[in-house]
């Protein structure tokens, strides 16, 4: 039963371009949701984050759109960089007494030069 | 600032020898939590605590024990390894609604 889901394993996309990572979830007590960007070998980083409360929250060139209605949330990196090829997970935190974090099994975004 | 640190950095084990993957964080957070990342999958709780004392499971929790007997240090058993526990084991610890820090994680191979 996956709480988070990212549907789309990998992503390529061109330098320069926008990328676009989505992210669905179930449980309707999720209340913070988060991206994380993780290299090989390493642990995840934190890259981004947005409150149920609100609908955007941009920094720098990532942008995360919240869609609560129809449970979706999606990250934006515009432009591309060959930096960002790593692996980026989606997280939800659900409103309760341990915020502990449900992970979706990511998406490998490679940018290609 | 150190952060999350985890040691070992690899590791392999026979099948039935234990070992205790170490956690240690210092940025006073009360929040800790043990994760497991199994190729091509998202990351599942193992248990979590919550303060020092205090400890619960998460998602996976078989397998595995855990104590929390001061706020920096959250130690990871495993008990009896089988090769089902062969995985990238990663800690983490936040404070409350914050994003969570990750240690670099331990590969571990139980053959």
């Amino acid at each position: 039963d996956q709480q988070v889901k990212q549907n789309s394993p990998s992503l390529s996309v061109q330098e320069g371009r926008i990328s676009i990572l989505n992210c669905d979830y179930t449980n309707s007590m999720f209340d913070y949701f988060l991206w994380y960007k993780k290299y090989p070998a390493e642990g995840p980083t934190f890259l981004i984050s947005i409150s149920s409360i609100k609908d955007k929250n941009e920094d720098g060139r990532f942008t995360v759109f919240l869609n609560k209605s129809a449970k979706h949330l999606s990250l934006h990196i515009v432009p591309s960089q060959p930096g960002d090829s790593a692996v980026y997970f989606c997280a939800a935190i659900s409103s309760g007494s341990a915020r502990q974090l449900t992970f979706g099994s990511g998406t490998q975004l490679t940018v290609l030069p | 600032n150190a952060g999350v640190t985890q040691t070992p950095k690899f590791r392999i084990l026979k099948i039935g020898q234990s070992m205790t993957l170490q956690c240690t964080q210092d940025m006073n957070h009360n929040y800790m939590y043990w994760y497991r990342q199994d190729p091509g999958m998202g990351l599942k709780l193992i248990y979590y605590s919550v303060g020092a004392g205090i400890t619960d499971k998460g998602e996976v929790p078989n397998g595995y024990n855990v104590s929390r007997s001061t706020t920096e240090d959250f130690p990871l058993r495993l008990e009896l390894a089988a090769p089902s526990q062969t995985s990238v084991y990663f800690c983490a610890s936040n404070e409350g609604s914050t994003e969570a820090f990750f240690g670099q994680g331990t590969r571990l191979t139980v053959v």
